[in-house]
């Protein structure tokens, strides 16, 4: 199956920090998504992305799928957005390949 | 919005007990998926539900069983707890196969 990188495992930022969470995919990407997970747990939807760019607010996520990667992009980054970034590829029968997140510290 | 919800948020159970974790969808989505998250090992799908009574086994469904009586309700039973069984447990919904799934808010249960 599909097998996704992300990067940086870990990053820890100032409050107004701006930063760029990246996905790297190992085959073609055809259904990406972008999810938070809260400290709570549950896995909050933020892009769903396959090719383009969107923006909602501070956050903002781009795909290129001919080159198999996805940006997301957090700007003036708050300590609510600490969290752990997840991207998945598929949902279909096989459900979505997740990455093994972005653990993001956001200080005050 | 979508609203995906699971019966618990925290659940302990003991060795050899059945356990029934519930998730309801509100968007009469299609699909419907259970996984369950383990540090070190990310989400890793148990089972997949494509429509009413119709299921098919994901990447470790061994010890786990799903009944989808209706759209809107699927359930995940462990039909004898155990240890390993310990676990974050997330249920998600989509539209259809491929489209964008949402997740409820997770369940986590111990077995003691």
């Amino acid at each position: 199956g599909i097998q996704v990188e992300q990067s940086p495992p870990d990053l820890i930022l100032q409050e107004g920090a701006n930063s760029t969470l990246r996905c790297n995919f190992s085959d073609s990407v055809n259904n990406l998504q972008w999810f938070h997970q809260n400290p709570w747990g549950q896995l909050i939807n933020l892009f769903y992305i396959p090719s383009g760019t969107k923006q909602n607010g501070r956050l903002s996520a781009t795909t290129v799928a001919t080159e198999r990667y996805s940006l997301l992009y957090i700007s003036s980054s708050q300590t609510t957005d600490s969290g752990v970034y997840f991207c998945a590829e598929g949902g279909g029968a096989d459900g979505l390949t997740f990455g093994k997140g972005t653990h993001l510290i956001i200080q005050p | 919005d979508v609203k995906v919800t699971q019966s618990s948020r925290y659940l302990v159970k003991r060795t050899g007990e059945k356990v029934f974790l519930e998730c309801v969808q509100d968007m009469d989505h299609e699909n419907m998926f259970w996984y369950r998250q383990d540090p070190g090992l990310g989400l890793r799908l148990i089972y997949f539900s494509y429509d009413v009574k119709m299921k098919e086994k994901g990447d470790i469904p061994e010890g786990y069983s799903v009944s989808r009586e209706k759209k809107e309700r699927f359930s995940l039973i462990l039909e004898s707890a155990s240890t390993n069984q310990t676990s974050m447990y997330l249920c998600a919904s989509s539209m259809s196969q491929g489209r964008e799934q949402y997740f409820g808010p997770g369940t986590r249960l111990t077995v003691t």
